[in-house]
């Protein structure tokens, strides 16, 4: 079976910090990865989608970026933290190709930034 | 283009009541449609989905939608609502053709279930 992970679980960082979040998914290959961030009270803002090794499309311009060294491992990183950069980070995974498109989401980390 | 429009941002329900949380799509291919459930500081888990095939479908915990394309509806009903309930609850559309695989999300529906 497949699963998803996502690390840490909580961080608190102070402005101007580096990010970097760590998604992972087993049991399956080549997976379409997606980054969401959910701000407090409101829905989910997509911010980064891979298709492949090195193929990321950006949503929304910002001071955030996505790499996908391995097939499996969706990193979203940041070289300086802003206040608004607060928030739940959700990573998803769906099949490749798949007619549903059903994606299935890691447990989330909450960013706090200071 | 797709667009989702969840019509209530909160629902409140007394607990053995039904539940109803109203979502309305826009698709320009045929859609597969899902809901989500998000309990607090959690990841979305996958309640029920539509692809195309009954219209009436169930999902976990006693949920059900329904598919109506001529309302372009796909509302989420639950004949009794329970405590565990409380949550967001996310209706999202996919294109199940066209080479898209972006989904598109409503903006949420906060259930509350009073005792």
């Amino acid at each position: 079976s497949q699963t998803i992970h996502q690390w840490p679980a909580t961080l608190v960082q102070p402005v101007g910090s580096p990010l970097s979040l760590e998604c992972t998914v087993e049991g399956t290959s080549n997976p379409n990865l997606y980054w969401y961030r959910q701000a407090a009270g409101r829905g989910l803002q997509l911010l980064f989608y891979s298709v492949g090794i090195g193929q990321i499309s950006s949503e929304v311009p910002q001071n955030l970026s996505a790499s996908r060294p391995q097939d499996r491992q969706f990193i979203l990183s940041s070289k300086k933290l802003l206040l608004s950069d607060s928030g739940f980070y959700l990573c998803a995974w769906s099949q490749p190709r798949s007619s549903y498109n059903e994606q299935f989401f890691g447990p989330g980390t909450r960013l706090t930034v200071l | 283009a797709q667009s989702v429009t969840q019509l209530d941002s909160h629902v409140s329900v007394s607990e053995g009541t039904p539940v109803l949380l109203r979502c309305n799509y826009s698709s320009s291919y045929s859609p597969s449609l899902f809901w989500y459930v998000q309990h607090p500081n959690k990841g979305l888990q996958l309640l029920l989905k539509y692809t195309s095939a009954a219209t009436l479908v169930k999902g976990i915990n006693g949920f059900e939608a329904e598919f109506k394309k001529s309302e372009t509806s796909f509302h989420l009903t639950k004949p009794s609502a329970h405590m565990s309930d409380a949550a967001e609850y996310f209706c999202v559309v996919t294109p199940s053709s066209g080479g898209s695989y972006i989904p598109t999300f409503g903006r949420g529906t906060s259930l509350i279930v009073h005792p």
